[in-house]
């Protein structure tokens, strides 16, 4: 089975400028989250969404938002980035079979290296 | 809201030598616990799981025990390899309501182990 798979691995940005990351969850996983990892926060949560719905939501300014398709497959987008918006983005899947409670475990893909020059 | 703590790093060990690297937490409930390792450039791996007090997780060599009185799940490992230098994690995640799909995260702790 195919893991999670994330687009584009790199990306170079300015100031000002927007950018949208793609997430393909693995098959029949219908919850997505995303986590923006830097090295002075660490591991952060951004925002989670199941069947098209976003669930929960993390301590993110507006400029942060995203979104899941009918096939699960989600994208988060960053409008206006700033530098400190570099950092390594994050996406993983969860199952829900025995429940949809949001606390099975979480399968990572590669991640998304976003730089803001 | 919830936290969790892991030990300081990095952690340079022989290879053969023993691991253990600290975690405790705090949440409100029973939250399922989890270690996640992370290899230069990649994402995070899944490394063992415990979802209830007295759980041991266990995968490759690395074991972890849910202790809830203390709240704690310590990661161990008998006898290290060069292979096992990463970054490791442990996090949460409780059930529901606020927390759908929202793992804690430690800060990670760097694990580097010479031949």
């Amino acid at each position: 089975k195919a893991g999670v798979t994330q687009t584009p691995r790199y990306l170079i940005k300015t100031r000002g400028q927007q950018v949208t990351l793609s997430c393909s969850p693995i098959s029949g996983h219908r919850s997505v989250s995303w986590y923006q990892q830097t090295p002075g926060q660490g591991l952060q949560f951004l925002f989670e969404y199941f069947s098209e719905t976003q669930r929960n939501k993390g301590n993110f300014p507006g400029r942060f938002s995203g979104r899941q398709f009918s096939n699960s497959r989600s994208e988060m987008n960053v409008s206006t980035l700033e530098l400190g918006d570099s950092a390594l983005y994050l996406c993983a899947s969860s199952s829900t079979l025995g429940g949809t409670s949001g606390r099975n475990e979480q399968f990572f893909g590669p991640g998304t290296r976003l730089t803001v020059l | 809201g919830n936290s969790v703590t892991q030990m300081e790093g990095p952690v340079t060990l022989s290879e053969e030598a023993f691991l253990t690297i600290n975690c405790t937490y705090t949440a409100t409930g029973y939250p399922s616990l989890f270690w996640y390792v992370q290899y230069p450039g990649e994402g995070l791996q899944l490394l063992l799981k415990a979802t209830k007090a007295d759980d041991k997780g266990s995968n490759k060599g690395f074991e972890a025990t849910y202790r809830k009185e203390t709240t704690s799940f310590h990661l161990e490992k008998g006898s290290v390899q060069v292979s096992d230098s990463a970054v490791y994690f442990c996090a949460l995640i409780n059930a529901g309501g606020t927390s759908y799909g929202k793992l804690t995260f430690g800060q990670g702790t760097i694990l580097t182990v010479h031949p």
